[in-house]
């Protein structure tokens, strides 16, 4: 079974600059993750889909990050514009309905802000 | 504020040393458990889980954990660790609604 795909792995940008992450679920998973992980500290959630449906956005800063999961299968999630503090790795993980519990998790994606 | 806390933050041991990561949550309700493992170079996976029934819980290569609800306590233990054993450990739990929240992280050194 293949894993959480995710790229770009490593992303360097300026403040002000705009990026963007995409996320591939383990197929037939209806649920996935985005968090943030910023050094030192335990994942934060930031948006949880079902299917193509926002379930958690509660933690997530609207004025600058958006995600969307348009068909219900590939997240992208985009930071515009970025700031030094949104440094951090970004891990997507996706669960089934049916074992919600066990998430598997990518590989993330390392995004420094300079 | 509502939190999940993992009191140690680095922790070194030598090998066949027994292991004890404490982790308190400050939730209330119905909660589930979770003890995930990062290794060096490596996803994040599921060490083991509590939802319900017995307290004590068995996970992979040989980790246990004891719920504990009057303390609201997750820790996790294993009697004798290994070098590969080296890696970060994360307490997690869920709330109704599949909300996940992770404490900070206890990074583990073995020494072999």
């Amino acid at each position: 079974e293949a894993g959480v795909a995710q790229s770009p792995r490593y992303k360097i940008i300026e403040k002000r600059q705009s990026v963007a992450f995409w996320c591939n679920p383990i197929s037939g998973h209806a649920t996935l993750y985005w968090y943030q992980q910023i050094l030192g500290q335990g994942p934060k959630l930031l948006i949880q889909f079902q299917n193509n449906g926002v379930v958690d956005d509660s933690q997530l800063p609207k004025d600058r990050f958006s995600a969307e999961r348009l068909k219900g299968v590939d997240s992208t999630l985009k930071i515009q514009p970025a700031k030094l503090e949104d440094s951090a790795v970004y891990l997507c993980a996706s669960s089934s309905l049916r074992y919600s519990y066990e998430q598997y998790f990518g590989p993330g994606t390392r995004l420094t802000v300079t | 504020a509502q939190s999940v806390s993992q009191h140690n933050h680095h922790v070194i041991l030598s090998e066949a040393a027994s292991l004890e990561l404490g982790c308190n949550y400050s939730y209330g309700g119905t909660v589930n458990l979770f003890w995930y493992v990062q290794y060096p170079g490596q996803h994040l996976q599921l060490l083991l889980k509590y939802f319900s029934g017995d307290p004590l819980v068995k996970g992979i290569k040989g980790f246990e954990a004891e719920f504990i609800k009057s303390k609201f306590s997750f820790n996790l233990r294993k009697p004798s660790v290994q070098w590969s054993d080296t890696a970060e450990y994360f307490c997690a739990v869920k709330r109704t609604g599949n909300q996940f929240y992770f404490g900070t992280g206890t990074s583990l050194t073995v020494i072999p």
